[in-house]
């Protein structure tokens, strides 16, 4: 059980353009979702946290217009890197949780190479 | 606010050797505090778990951990390691925050490497 779904896996783009991610709880409902980037050889740096139905809270230092996320759903929340460039490079994790006390499920991560 | 260390950014031992990856972490409350195990160009997996009662937890994969409150500190360790262990670990302490989940705050990891 406890499931995260990330889509696509890698992805290449070329500056300018925007790409989206996916991340999907597969076999629970989801009341809030964390996104992260994460940089080579680096730690994992929390970007937002949003709840289902609600906007998301970014963390300090992170565009909320160039990092869009919507969590329409219980089971779905998505990543929007808009007018991307080479610096927004990274591997982008997601990860879900059921509520206050629960842990968090990670996704699999997106490889995102902006050209 | 929280914060967690890990003061070894590269550990080396041999297959079969004891391991133990130190993590320290800053919180003005009883932490949650968790082990994460990350292969290359992949998510994070959870290996154990610390939220209360017995300071000693044991998690997947035969790894198990120590909460020492006097100590701030929640070690990793393994009395066996397989080559199969090398990876990145990472210590996150969490923080419960209504409306907000439970909020990780991850050290800067230790990357594993096994000798044959």
């Amino acid at each position: 059980g406890a499931v995260v779904s990330q889509h696509p896996s890698w992805v290449i783009c070329k500056s300018g353009t925007s790409v989206k991610i996916e991340c999907r709880s597969l076999d629970f409902q989801a009341t809030t979702m964390f996104w992260y980037r994460q940089f080579p050889k680096q730690s994992l740096m929390l970007m937002a946290t949003s709840n289902e139905g609600s906007k998301a809270t970014y963390e300090q230092g992170v565009e909320k217009d160039k990092f869009l996320i919507n969590h329409a759903s219980l089971t779905l929340s998505t990543l929007t890197v808009t007018s991307a460039h080479p610096e927004d490079s990274s591997f982008y994790i997601c990860s879900a949780s059921q509520g206050a006390l629960d842990e968090q499920y990670f996704g699999p991560g997106t490889r995102l190479t902006v050209t | 606010a929280q914060s967690v260390t890990q003061p070894d950014i590269h550990i080396t031992v041999s297959e079969g050797a004891s391991l133990e990856l130190r993590c320290n972490y800053s919180y003005g409350a009883t932490p949650y505090l968790f082990w994460y195990v990350q292969s290359p160009g992949q998510g994070l997996q959870l290996l154990l778990k610390y939220f209360s009662g017995d300071t000693l937890v044991q998690g997947i994969k035969g790894f198990e951990a120590e909460f020492k409150r006097s100590q701030s500190s929640f070690n990793l360790r393994k009395p066996s390691v397989h080559w199969s262990d090398a990876a990145e670990y990472f210590c996150a302490v969490g923080e419960s925050k209504v409306d907000a989940g439970n909020m990780l705050t991850f050290g800067g990891g230790t990357r594993l490497m096994v000798k044959p």
